[in-house]
């Protein structure tokens, strides 16, 4: 299994630009959440998903998108990027209780933006 | 509304020293509680999590938390810390479709 990946590692983008990060798990798992880390502020949570076809807005999602058109990918699209959106971007997946509980997240390596 | 407050952004302890990291946090309905633990440009890794049932929680390397409802606290201890503790740590709660965390507290440990 190679658990959760993120594509990629390390991105600069300018003022304006668009791109998608990419994030892909092979545990089958029902839930899906893309986070950013910037420093102080833990993690913060910009969207989610619980299933194919049925995302939420999570604390942060302004300037995000997202879809889940598969229960392996959850890719997050930055439609035209900010000096704000720099940051630190994690994608987890888990499963979910018998109740419907987020259980424990399994969580990729990382992606680094840089938005000059 | 959920929400998780860590104190402490930074601690530092001698190696071999007992350690406690705080954890409070809001929810309006019986909390799932984690901690999770994140090593310098890596991703985080659950250490141990409280869903029901005893209120005392043992974890991956020799970590332990204890929920207390009266206190809406779930503290981190550790008897003996090794240099290899060294990390942030997380606590994050649920519930729910989600998970909040809260802003870590970095661990330094000293020689």
């Amino acid at each position: 299994n190679a658990g959760v990946t993120q594509t990629p590692k390390f991105q600069v983008l300018k003022t304006g630009q668009s791109m998608t990060l990419q994030c892909a798990q092979d545990m089958n798992h029902e839930y899906m959440s893309w986070y950013r880390q910037d420093p102080g502020m833990g993690l913060r949570l910009i969207h989610y998903s619980v299933g194919a076809g049925i995302t939420d807005q999570g604390e942060v999602p302004n300037g995000y998108n997202v879809s889940r058109s598969t229960t392996e990918d959850f890719p997050l699209r930055l439609l035209s990027a900010a000096p704000s959106q720099t940051s630190v971007y994690f994608c987890a997946s888990s499963y979910g209780t018998s109740g419907g509980v987020q259980e424990t997240q399994y969580f990729g390596p990382g992606t680094r933006l840089l938005v000059l | 509304a959920q929400s998780v407050t860590q104190p402490d952004i930074h601690i530092t302890v001698s190696e071999g020293a007992s350690l406690e990291l705080r954890c409070n946090y809001s929810y309006g309905a019986t909390p799932y509680l984690f901690w999770y633990v994140q090593s310098p440009g890596q991703g985080l890794q659950l250490l141990l999590k409280y869903f029901s049932g005893d209120t005392l929680v043992q974890g991956i390397k020799g970590f332990e938390a204890e929920f207390k409802r009266s206190q809406s606290s779930f503290n981190l201890r550790k008897p003996s810390v090794h240099w290899s503790d060294a990390a942030e740590y997380f606590c994050a709660v649920g519930g729910g479709f989600k998970t909040i965390f809260g802003a870590g507290t970095r661990l330094f440990v000293k020689a």
